[in-house]
This record gives C-alpha cells, structure tokens and sequence, in this order.
C-alpha cells in the first residue's frame, strides 16, 4: 500500500469553528490532492498541490484552504466550518506522468468530517 | 465543464450474470480511469486506460475505452459476490494527468447468490 496517511480519522466539530486536516506522504510524490465524497456526487475536488507552497483551485474551493510546506505534507482548513461540509475527505497523491501499467494515483484512507 | 456520467448508478444482479457499466465523458481525453470501492472503504485503482482502443482485463473485470465515442465500459463477467462495491469513473481534469480527477457519481453493485 501506498504510503498515505490522513488525520484525524473522525471529527465531529461544531459550526463556525476551524478544522484543519492533515494528510502526510511517504511516497516523495509531487502532487497532492483534496477530494471530498458526499452521496450522489461522486468525488469532488477542493485543492491541489503540484509541489511546495504551490496550490491551485478545484471545483468546490469555497470556504478552504490549504497549505503545503513539506512535500509530504498537505493541510485543508475549514475557516469555519458549516453543516454543509459534513463529508468524507479523501486525500490522494499521483505523479503527472503516468507510466502504463501504474496507478495514477493512490488515495488516503479519508477522514469522516462531522458539523454540528 | 468537464462532466463524467456513469449508467446505471445502481444495479443489482446474480451471481453469474454479465454486465456492463457505462461512462460517458464530455471532453476530449485519452486518459480514463476505474477505481473500486468498498462500504466504509478508500479508493482502490482498477484500471489506467491511456488511448484510444485500450483493453484491460483483470479477472472477471475488463476495461475499454474509445475515445472518439467519449465512452468507456467496465464488463463484469459471471459476476461472483465478491465483486460487490462502488464503482467509479474518472477523466483528468486537463488531459495531462496533473490538475486532478473528474469522477461519475459511481454505480452502486450489488451481486446476489
């Protein structure tokens, strides 16, 4: 198994409070991604890393952030969290070129984000 | 926008009977991917379909994607009860394989003895 590991596992966090989320990486791959998966959406992406301190914006990015300082470290912030961001949050990480025969990426175990 | 549209999102069938799945994508990409999951569980990469024409199999499962159509297909044969998961489709974003994953919103499979 990949070497990916997000944290906490649960949380359970009231309305307007901050949350960060922490997914390490043991792998040295360059980019990092934040997904969020909710019942009849799918996976959806939040933000991406394609190295340190570079971020860009996926398709649902309001009301986060993220940082990357480390290679191995990607953070996703809920400022202040709503109802509306009760989700699992997956992390994943890939290299831009995918070889033939190799997975184009590897996903954390995810991490079950509860607002009351 | 990139849109990803799996068919059916729910189908619940007997063990030993084959199936498609169906993934419908609005752009233009030769780069598509299947992932499998389990209740409670992460993702699990199944397939990396990289051109036009591409074939992967792995036991009962096998891929194909055509390009031109905008299509690909993920074929269960004599399905077996452990088969039964979420299964995804995804699409790069950018066709660079960089910018992240586009997903369909899964079809749910449920294999009865």
């Amino acid at each position: 198994d990949a070497g990916i590991t997000q944290s906490p596992r649960h949380k359970v966090t009231e309305t307007g409070t901050p949350v960060t989320l922490r997914c390490h990486q043991t792998e040295n791959h360059r980019y990092m991604y934040w997904y969020r998966q909710d019942p009849g959406h799918g996976l959806r992406l939040i933000h991406y890393s394609y190295g340190v301190k570079d971020t860009d914006k996926g398709e649902v990015s309001d009301g986060y952030s993220v940082s990357r300082s480390k290679t191995e470290d990607f953070l996703l912030t809920l400022e202040s969290a709503t109802s509306s961001q009760t989700s699992v949050y997956f992390c994943a990480i890939s290299e831009p070129e995918v070889v033939p025969g190799i997975s184009p990426g590897y996903f954390g175990p995810g991490t079950r984000l509860t607002v009351t | 926008e990139l849109k990803v549209e799996q068919n059916p999102l729910f189908l619940s069938m007997q063990e030993g009977k084959n199936y498609t799945i169906y993934c419908n994508y609005s752009t233009t990409s030769d780069r598509l991917y299947w992932y499998r999951q389990d209740p409670g569980k992460s993702l699990e990469s199944l397939f990396v379909l990289l051109s036009n024409g591409a074939v992967k199999q792995e036991g009962r499962l096998m891929a194909s994607l055509d390009t031109k159509a905008r299509l690909s297909t993920l074929h269960i044969t004599a399905a077996v009860h452990d088969l039964s998961a979420t299964y995804f489709c995804a699409v790069d974003i950018d066709g660079g394989g960089a910018d992240g994953l586009t997903f369909g919103k899964g079809t749910h499979l449920i294999i009865q003895p």
